[in-house]
């Protein structure tokens, strides 16, 4: 069964300060991975994914995301973190490209970011 | 803003009660998925709806059910509410063909007391 960890709950970093939030992952075969940010009183917006390609994806507003196949890791980074960036993030898997696969969420990090 | 809309936003119901959350999807999406959001928790998938037919389920009960339209547009029924019924309920939608990415609704609040 696929499975999504991410260790921290929350992540506290300084405005301009590079942030890193992390997630490992379990999936029998090829992980299809997401990121996925939550502001309060809204929906998820989607911030990136790893299907196949380029361990770095670049996503929105100035993340990205390097997929450790070795460390089933799927760690999110921005170089320089902004007080807008402050939010809960949420990291994803599934194992098929299949609409119909479904997706797993991890419980959530809170980004915190101090002027 | 994603063009997915949902509603109510908020809504309040007793136990044992039943419950009808709605979702319009962004257009041209065929594919619409629903999550339950628990407090502190990540969103855990109830299932998915393609072209009006049940398409994949999570680990929930039978007496969360649900309906897509032929507009795509996509109906969750809860009946006999629990007070662990309640959550944030998103809805998603995508493109069959370009299923990697889901586009989310803002969400029903949904208290059961």
């Amino acid at each position: 069964a696929q499975s999504v960890a991410q260790p921290e709950d929350q992540v506290n970093v300084a405005e301009g300060n590079p942030l890193t939030v992390k997630c490992t992952y379990s999936v029998s075969g090829n992980p299809y991975l997401f990121w996925y940010v939550q502001y309060p009183n809204r929906g998820l917006q989607f911030l990136l994914k790893y299907i196949t390609g380029d361990n770095l994806v670049k996503g929105s507003y100035g993340f990205e995301a390097e997929f450790n196949k070795s460390q089933t890791s799927f760690h999110l980074k921005k170089p320089s973190a902004l007080v807008s960036d402050s939010a809960l993030y949420f990291c994803a898997v599934r194992d098929s490209p299949s609409s119909a696969s479904k997706i797993i969420f991890g419980s959530g990090t809170r980004l915190s970011i101090r002027p | 803003e994603t063009g997915v809309t949902q509603s109510p936003t908020h809504l309040i119901k007793t136990r044992g009660q039943q419950v009808t959350l709605r979702c319009s999807s962004q257009s041209g999406h065929n594919t619409v998925s629903w999550y339950q959001q628990a407090l502190g928790q990540g969103p855990q998938f109830i299932f998915q709806y393609y072209r009006e037919e049940e398409n994949g389920r999570g680990n929930f009960p039978p007496r969360f059910s649900g309906l897509q339209f032929p507009n795509y547009s996509s109906e969750l029924n809860v009946n006999a509410l629990e007070l662990d019924d309640s959550a944030l309920y998103l809805c998603a939608s995508s493109l069959e063909t370009v299923a990697y990415e889901q586009y989310f609704g803002p969400g029903t609040r949904l208290t059961v007391t």
